[in-house]
């Protein structure tokens, strides 16, 4: 089973700041990672598919980078719907996993 | 607009069953795979199955023999037969629609599944 591996845990930042959020895979997988942001009581969201695609209707401040074993998401300016947990997901290889998740809360 | 609506969860002890429902519109349900997603109490999201265009099937470890996911293309609606149950089971449980990318790009609001005593 590939093991993602996220950091930090938790980011505390202030709106309009930037936040860089890493998510490291056991072994290659390739560009086939995904991100996803939830917030409490809420579904998931998909944000950004294949390392750097971004799904439709995500705003252009989330970026996605990396391939591999590392990657990358940047939230450029924070907003105050930005805050939530953000989860990185595999597709590489069955079964499927997720990271364990990164919360960004208001500092 | 693509909708995915879960229902069938509930209390349930442990060792019994229960069959998770998701209703699916909006979208040509035959043209997407669709998956199961949970998400224990405060815990992060575990992917639970799959199902291919093709009724190719995928199980997590942790549900492999227990659980068995299936799709009713006439009436738009995936499942998941769950048995055996656990207390480990109690989550949220997701159903999520998988494009060809393999990523979950569509979500349902979610049932919560309660396995205790």
């Amino acid at each position: 089973e590939i093991v993602l591996t996220q950091s930090p845990a938790t980011l505390s930042l202030s709106p309009g700041e930037r936040a860089t959020l890493s998510c490291r895979a056991s072994q290659s997988v390739s560009s086939y990672l995904a991100w996803y942001q939830q917030k409490p009581g809420q579904a998931p969201r998909l944000l950004m598919s294949d390392a750097s695609n971004r799904a439709t209707g995500i705003p252009a401040r989330f970026s996605g980078s990396g391939s591999g074993t590392d990657f990358t998401l940047t939230i450029s300016s924070l907003e105050p719907e930005d805050f939530a947990v953000y989860y990185c997901h595999q597709r590489s290889k069955w079964p499927w996993t997720f990271g364990q998740g990164t919360t960004v809360g208001v500092k | 607009e693509v909708q995915l609506l879960e229902s069938g969860g509930g209390l349930v002890q442990p060792g019994g069953s229960l069959r998770l429902s998701c209703t699916a519109s909006g979208f040509a349900f035959s043209n997407f795979a669709l998956s199961w997603v949970r998400q224990a109490p405060g815990k992060g999201l575990e992917w639970v199955s799959t199902i291919g265009t093709g009724d190719d099937t995928y199980y997590a470890d942790s549900v492999k023999g227990r659980f068995t996911i299936s799709r009713d293309i006439s009436k738009g609606t995936l499942y998941l037969q769950m048995n055996s149950l656990r207390a480990d089971d109690t989550a949220i449980y997701y159903c999520a629609r998988n494009p060809v990318g393999g990523f979950f790009d569509s979500w349902g609001q979610g049932t919560l599944v309660t396995v205790s005593p």
